[in-house]
């Protein structure tokens, strides 16, 4: 069974700090993973989709990367903003067993203090 | 292009009622996912439609129930509610085709937060 840890569970930095948001999934045959951030209250919203086959994946001032081998992935924040302030969740897609094997990480709550 | 519309919001309920919630995908998907988040348990999945039919199904009791309409749009329904089933209800769309992908980019909606007193 997959599992998929994100540790810390919760973060402070100050504003204009670059930081590292870490997701572990012990089961490497992995189709895709997706970060999602979380305002209270509110739905997911998608950042970033990293295929198995890719690397890394760039959306602005976010950077996620992939290490199926090490069970790995990163969430990069450059340059962090108060607006930044959310949980961030990984979810990790199998490559077999549809929409119910989809895992997903108990997130990492951030806070940007200005 | 609009994203996934969850309705409604926020409702209460009292136990031994039940509920229907509705989500309307973007357009052009055909999957939509359920899913249950509460602090304790983090995010469970409920179940899966694609064209009208229910492929995957998590584990939870036959009080949970959904459907799909040919327009994709899905609704999902609690019956006989417990206080338990206080939770942020959200609803996920992709397009993957069904075919060759297992699970194609999730979508997800504002969620329909559910209070049962």
């Amino acid at each position: 069974k997959q599992e998929v840890t994100q540790i810390p569970a919760a973060l402070s930095v100050p504003e204009g700090e670059n930081l590292v948001l870490n997701c572990s999934f012990t089961d490497s045959a992995i189709y895709n993973l997706q970060w999602f951030r979380q305002d209270p209250g509110k739905g997911l919203t998608s950042l970033l989709l990293i295929q198995s086959s890719q690397r890394e994946q760039t959306s602005g001032r976010l950077n996620a990367s992939l290490d199926k081998s090490s069970g790995r992935s990163t969430l990069y924040i450059a340059a962090s903003q108060p607006g930044d302030s959310a949980t961030y969740l990984c979810a990790v897609s199998p490559v077999a067993g549809g929409y119910q094997k989809v895992t997903f990480g108990t997130g990492t709550k951030l806070q940007v203090i200005p | 292009k609009a994203g996934v519309t969850q309705t409604p919001r926020y409702l209460i309920k009292t136990r031994g009622q039940q509920v229907t919630l509705s989500c309307s995908p973007i357009s052009g998907h055909r999957s939509v996912s359920w899913y249950q988040q509460t602090p304790g348990q983090g995010l469970q999945f409920l179940f899966e439609y694609f064209s009208e039919t229910q492929r995957n199904k998590g584990n939870f009791p036959g009080r949970f129930s959904g459907r799909q309409f040919s327009n994709s749009r899905s609704e999902m329904n609690v019956s006989t509610l417990e206080l338990g089933d206080s939770a942020l209800y959200l609803c996920a769309s992709s397009s993957e085709t069904g075919l060759l992908k297992p699970t194609g980019e999730l979508f997800f909606g504002e969620g329909s937060r559910l209070t049962v007193l």
